[in-house]
């Protein structure tokens, strides 16, 4: 099973918006509606930010948001701050091997 | 306070056998399906293997099946993964986590501080 794809890098300046996105395929992003997202700080463990597409864990600030468009999910952060700095990864259910992660997504705050 | 605190990670001979434990608290851990998720070293997260909150469902990515045992003792508040015949490619980190919904696919809402293994002559 191949990795979700997302872009290598995103980068955007304090207070604008920035989207990462995760393209899979009819198997997984497309099918089912499990998908979430992560942010990983170096050294820290992963963090949950979206699951189930869309739906925000509690404590995860509402700039952070979720959706999906056939085989594309995405994740939109609004106002961007310093702290977003990080590495996203998006993950995905997927009927020929169970789970599969993006490759990760490296975001400069400019 | 959830914690979910992962052991048992170390340095493996190609071949050898390891057995990672989480233990796990501030939580009723019979109730959630939990799972392990590991870390290459400078590269991205790989999905190892769940397990439902009864041990009734277990799953396991195609790289470690057959070598890797996923076990949970709910009395214990604990996860497992019994690892052999280990390779190289088997080096990372090891994190366990936490499913946050009553379905196994769904996310991992919390996850320990993960435990290094590694797999070198």
């Amino acid at each position: 099973q191949s990795a979700l794809t997302q872009p290598a890098s995103v980068s955007g300046s304090p207070g604008q918006s920035i989207t990462i996105s995760c393209t899979g395929t009819s198997s997984d992003v497309g099918g089912y509606n499990y998908v979430s997202w992560y942010q990983q700080h170096p050294g820290k463990a992963p963090k949950l930010m979206i699951y189930d597409v869309s739906n925000r864990p509690s404590g995860v600030s509402n700039r952070f948001s979720g959706s999906k468009s056939g085989n594309t999910a995405s994740l939109t952060i609004s106002g961007l701050q310093a702290e977003d700095e990080a590495d996203y990864y998006c993950s995905s259910y997927t009927s020929s091997s169970y789970v599969v992660f993006g490759g990760g997504t490296k975001l400069t705050v400019l | 306070e959830v914690q979910l605190v992962e052991s048992g990670g170390g340095l493996v001979k190609p071949g050898g056998s390891l057995r990672l434990s989480c233990a796990a608290s501030g939580f009723t851990f019979s109730s959630y399906s939990m799972n392990w998720v590991r870390q290459a070293p400078g590269k991205g997260l790989e999905w190892v293997s769940s397990i439902s909150s009864s041990s009734s469902y277990i799953y396991y990515a195609d790289s470690v099946k057959g070598r890797f045992t996923i076990s949970r003792d709910n009395a214990k508040n604990s996860l497992y993964l019994q690892m052999n015949s280990l390779r190289a490619e088997d080096t990372a980190v090891y994190y366990c986590a936490r499913v946050g919904t009553a379905m196994v696919w769904s996310g991992n809402d919390y996850w320990g501080q993960g435990t290094l293994v590694t797999v070198s002559s």
